[in-house]
């Protein structure tokens, strides 16, 4: 099956700098990964979705210039928060799909990097 | 916009009995809908999904939900809690009938296992 690989999977900065989270498609090609963020004791909301060779689409209120995404290759997207800040720290989630036989997607989820900005 | 209701955020079950997980959606489109599970400090597990195929859809460990389109709802099921499925469960409905698309995720519901 579909396997998503997230790196690194924890991670501790300090405030001002930039950390970047790697998302891995292992076994197939995504040409879209879509990038979550989940608060403590809360739901999954969408930031962005990371397109290969083009920009990223981010939601509203999710500023782009704080999160950079870049969709290098068919297999690899990276999200880098920079300058970061102690409410930067949350779980940062990644997924990536295939259109599945019904035409429904079916989204595999990396296991999650969990930020904490000192 | 597409969205989902989950009912409970905390559930609390004695190990052995039932579990009932209810989720309400709303959709402008047929929806796909999906069940994830997510134990503490993990990353999010498919328990299963629904496609328009039927109704009654089968998962991973034992649970089950079944797509009401007349009470617009996709409660989870499983005849009998184990200690191993406490975790966090999320109801899902697909952001748009096309491809590979986002999800839209509910606030989530907190299953407790008692043993």
């Amino acid at each position: 099956g579909a396997v998503v690989s997230q790196h690194p999977s924890r991670v501790i900065c300090k405030s001002g700098t930039s950390v970047k989270i790697e998302c891995r498609s292992l076994d197939f090609q995504a040409t879209t990964m879509f990038w979550y963020r989940q608060f403590p004791k809360k739901s999954l909301m969408l930031m962005a979705t990371s397109n290969e060779g083009s920009k990223a689409t981010y939601e509203q209120g999710v500023e782009k210039d704080k999160f950079l995404i870049n969709h290098a290759s068919l297999t690899l997207s990276t999200l880098t928060v920079t300058s970061a800040h102690p409410e930067d720290s949350s779980f940062y989630i990644c997924s990536a799909g295939l259109a599945g036989r019904s035409g429904a997607n079916v989204l595999t989820f990396g296991a999650g990097s969990r930020l904490t900005v000192l | 916009a597409q969205s989902v209701t989950q009912l409970d955020s905390h559930v609390s079950v004695s190990e052995g009995t039932p579990v009932l997980l209810r989720c309400n959606y709303s959709s402008s489109y047929s929806p796909s809908l999906f069940w994830y599970v997510q134990h503490p400090n993990k990353g999010l597990q498919l328990l299963l999904k629904y496609t328009s195929a039927a109704t009654l859809v089968k998962g991973i460990n034992g649970f089950e939900a079944e797509f009401k389109k007349s009470e617009t709802s996709f409660h989870l099921t499983k005849p009998s809690a184990h200690m191993s499925d406490a975790a966090e469960y999320f109801c899902v409905v697909s952001a748009r009938n096309s491809g590979n698309t986002p999800l839209v995720f509910g606030k989530g519901t907190r299953l407790s296992v008692i043993a």
